[in-house]
Formats: C-alpha cells, structure tokens, sequence
C-alpha cells in the first residue's frame, strides 16, 4: 500500500543533543512538508520541498534542518538550537498541481 | 503572514445532532479549501475539500458551505456519531503561491456524547 511512514512513533532525548525524525513516502509524490503540532495551535509549517535538492524554510525554522537527497525522504533533524523541541511532528507529501495532502502518522518527540 | 481562522476551539454534541465548525481568512485569495480529521496519535486524514467556484459541497454526512464575499466557510457533520468525535482542521491554499501549501487553522476538538 502507498503512504508515508514516519519513524520512529515516540522519541525521547536527552537536552542539548540533535535528533533526525525519518519520513519515507512510496506515493512517488514530488512534495514534501514537516508540521508541528503543538496543543491548541494547530499545524505550523517547519519546511517543505517541492523538488529533489531544493527546499524551503516555513513558518518555525529556526533550530531545524532538512535534507531532499531522494524524492521519497526528506528528513528533519531537531538541533540543540531549538529552544522546545518536544511537540507532535508531523510528516506530509503532495503531487503537484494537486493540492491535497497525505500526513503520515507522526513521531512524538519529548526531550528531557 | 496569512491565516485562517477557526472556532470554536472546542465543541461538545449530542448523538444525532448537527456539529458545525466555521473558518474565516483574510484578504487574500485562495483557491483551495480542505478540511480534515485527526485522531488522537494519528495524522490528519483529508475529509472533504471545496473550491471557491461551488458554495457547498456534500458528502455523506459531512457538508462545506461557503461564503466567498464574507470569506468564510464551514463544515456542518449531520447526524453526528461518537465515532465522529476527533479534531477538526480547515486550511487553506493561496493563489499565489507555488505548490500546495496549505494554511491551517488551530483546529476544533468536537467531542460527541453517546
């Protein structure tokens, strides 16, 4: 079955250490989207991709980073600089034109 | 930076009655207007999507009415059902940007009491 899978479903790090959340989609969709998603605050775009090697920063950046090496993955990594990393991240792909989205089911990072 | 409004924040119904759940943007033009469902532990699943051409669009139980002079549309679920208790986000696409990236709302817990 196509989706995308997120991995791993919960995450605990230890403060100040960088972690890389993985998402995979076999939709062979050309867009790609990190959310989060905080209580009572909806969905905040990190970054997104709409091609391989090209990708944009959202509405939060600051403290994360992101690779488009291949069209099915595009990984966020949450650095040290990231003053609150523990939140529901959220990974997400679209085939342009369209504009539908497919979520995969998220990864729960908590950071102590 | 464009927003999409949502309310209420929270929305409690009785089985079989009427949820509705309503969003506002601003001034500017989308041409895309989804809503969807998430449960707890999972990611949004799309549930019924409108363009700016129709203003309502049925699908079983679940229907989008907008109003594109107000700039405001809404999800009314009929019948509602415990099943249908979840978190309810509207978003939005402008027309002016590239891509599908959508702008969402801060979501509505509807809860539905059996």
């Amino acid at each position: 079955d196509g989706g995308i899978t997120q991995s791993p479903k919960y995450l605990f790090r230890k403060e100040g250490q960088n972690v890389t959340l993985s998402c995979e989609q076999n939709l062979n969709h050309d867009a790609m989207y990190w959310y989060r998603q905080d209580p009572g605050q909806g969905l905040r775009l990190i970054y997104y991709s709409q091609i391989v090697n090209d990708f944009q920063k959202g509405d939060i950046a600051e403290g994360y980073s992101v690779s488009r090496e291949k069209k099915e993955s595009f990984p966020l990594t949450v650095t040290s600089a990231q003053k609150n990393p523990t939140a529901f991240y959220l990974c997400a792909s679209s085939r342009y034109p369209d504009y539908g989205y497919t979520f995969g089911s998220g990864t729960r990072l908590t950071v102590v | 930076q464009q927003q999409v409004k949502q309310s209420p924040q929270s929305l409690i119904v009785q089985k079989g009655g009427i949820s509705i759940i309503n969003c506002a943007y601003e001034n500017t033009a989308f041409d895309y207007f989804p809503w969807y469902q998430q449960f707890p532990g999972k990611g949004p699943a799309l549930l019924i999507a409108i363009r700016p051409d129709v203003s309502e669009k049925k699908e079983g139980r679940f229907t989008i009415s907008f109003n594109k002079s107000a700039k405001q549309f809404s999800l009314h679920i009929m019948d509602s059902q415990p099943g249908d208790s979840a978190t309810y986000f509207c978003a939005a696409r402008p027309q002016e940007t590239s891509g599908s990236r959508l702008t969402f709302g801060e979501g509505t817990q509807l809860t539905v009491n059996p």
